[in-house]
């Protein structure tokens, strides 16, 4: 399995600001993921982190308040932009291995609080 | 847009009982994954199954995946306080050089010791 770690690991800002949460896998993916997942709950997925290209947004998630970044095979930036206490949740990375099987694998998670 | 439905939501039941639970889809899916996550940390992958009819089996857990790779199931024998968790399947899609996974809402089960 790919060894995911995300930094920071929780988090609490003020309204207006960002934050970029880091994700870096251990291993090379084929694919990295950005998903928000409220306690408890499912994930959604937020979007689709291309290397070298722009991020595929989902539906209902736009670049410019969700930036991302994948540089190389193994490491990828998500910014929470001019948050609001909406935004307060777990972002969780995660990466894809189509090898041996379509596996995907996920990091601890950040928690954010906005106040 | 493919859609997932798990159930039970929410099971609570004592220790040494078993539970089984569902996953079901109107789509076909190249694999299904299973996750069970613990509050704190991110989802951590259980099992893959990929061939219509495979059963595979970890410990005190079962897992299969149905003869049409449209639904899966996770069965646990004799449960224990250390299986609460919240339990996701997901499907796999893959196809024209990409991929999708599609999560269920998962299953919040508790082990009453």
């Amino acid at each position: 399995s790919a060894v995911i770690s995300q930094k920071p690991s929780r988090d609490i800002c003020q309204r207006g600001t960002s934050l970029t949460i880091q994700c870096q896998v251990d291993s090379q993916v084929t694919m990295m993921f950005w998903y928000r997942q409220q306690p408890g709950q499912s994930l959604t997925l937020i979007a689709t982190a291309n290397q070298g290209s722009e991020a595929t947004y989902e539906s209902g998630f736009v670049i410019d308040k969700f930036p991302i970044s994948r540089p190389n095979l193994t490491f990828s930036t998500l910014t929470v932009s001019n948050m609001s206490p909406e935004d307060s949740s777990i972002y969780l990375c995660s990466g894809h291995r189509d090898s041996p099987y379509n596996e995907q694998f996920f990091g601890p998670g950040t928690r954010l609080t906005v106040l | 847009t493919q859609l997932l439905e798990q159930s039970p939501q929410f099971l609570s039941i004592q220790e040494g009982e078993n539970l089984t639970v569902y996953c079901n889809s109107s789509s076909v899916f190249s694999s299904l994954q299973w996750y069970r996550q613990e509050p704190g940390e991110g989802p951590v992958l259980l099992v893959t199954v990929v061939t219509g009819g495979e059963v595979k089996k970890l410990k005190r857990l079962t897992f299969q995946f149905g003869d049409a790779r449209k639904d899966s199931s996770l069965h646990i024998t004799a449960a224990q306080p250390g299986d609460t968790g919240l339990y996701l399947c997901a499907g796999g899609y893959s196809g024209a050089g990409s991929y999708q996974l599609t999560f269920g809402k998962g299953t919040k089960l508790s082990v009453i010791p």
